[in-house]
């Protein structure tokens, strides 16, 4: 069973570009969802797919927007980058009729922005 | 709104046995979760509580109060490879399967 994969593992952009970055989740797994982790911080939530729709969003702009695929594979796209989205992105998945709130993590993409 | 609160760092000596407590104020509980964390690595989960009481999963338990909002992680027999960073978390206020975490403890294992 292939675990969380994410793409790529670091990148560097500036301020005012566009990122896309890149999650196959788990095999069986058909929610996905997308977490920003400052440094010495705990990952803040910032939306959910499930069958290809937004199924919950956290406290970001819009400019923080996403797509889940048919074989649940996603992006995270973010544009007009700022300084503060320098983050560590994680995405998790988790399988269709959980009991728990389980989430299964990627290793994350460290984005830094100048 | 929802709001975790755990000890931001903590020491203990190998072999030693420590606690890491978390309260916690959601709309709408459904369980707690812990997550490990190791520097530069992916979290990774360890324990879940939904019922009151103790869940014993090897080294580590996780202990619930849904009455006290409270909950704490037991890690026993600590080694060196227990150094790493744990979060509570509670479902997001969404009500959706994502989470909500605390801002973290990070465990230092001495020799």
């Amino acid at each position: 069973e292939t675990g969380v994969t994410q793409s790529p593992t670091h990148l560097i952009k500036t301020r005012g570009q566009q990122v896309t970055l890149r999650c196959s989740s788990q095999s069986g797994h058909n929610t996905v969802s997308w977490y920003q982790q400052a440094l010495g911080q705990g990952p803040q939530f910032i939306f959910q797919y499930y069958r290809e729709e937004e199924n919950g969003r956290g406290n970001f702009p819009p400019r923080f927007s996403g797509l889940q695929f048919p074989n649940y594979s996603s992006e995270l796209n973010v544009n007009a980058l700022e300084l503060d989205d320098s983050a560590l992105y994680l995405c998790a998945s988790s399988p269709q009729g959980a009991s728990t709130d389980t989430q299964y993590f990627g290793p994350g993409t460290r984005l830094t922005v100048l | 709104g929802q709001s975790l609160e755990q000890p931001s760092e903590v020491t203990a000596v190998e072999g030693a046995i420590v606690q890491i407590n978390c309260t916690y104020q959601t709309s709408g509980f459904y369980g707690l979760s812990w997550y490990q964390q190791h520097d530069g690595g992916a979290p990774t989960f360890l324990s879940y509580n939904a019922l009151d009481g103790l869940e014993e999963t090897g080294r580590f338990s996780s202990f619930l109060s849904r009455s006290d909002s409270y909950g704490y992680l037991l890690l026993q027999e600590l080694q060196m490879k227990d150094s790493a960073s744990y979060f509570c978390a509670v479902r997001d206020r969404t009500g959706r399967r994502a989470l909500t975490f605390g801002s973290g403890t990070r465990l230092q294992v001495q020799p």
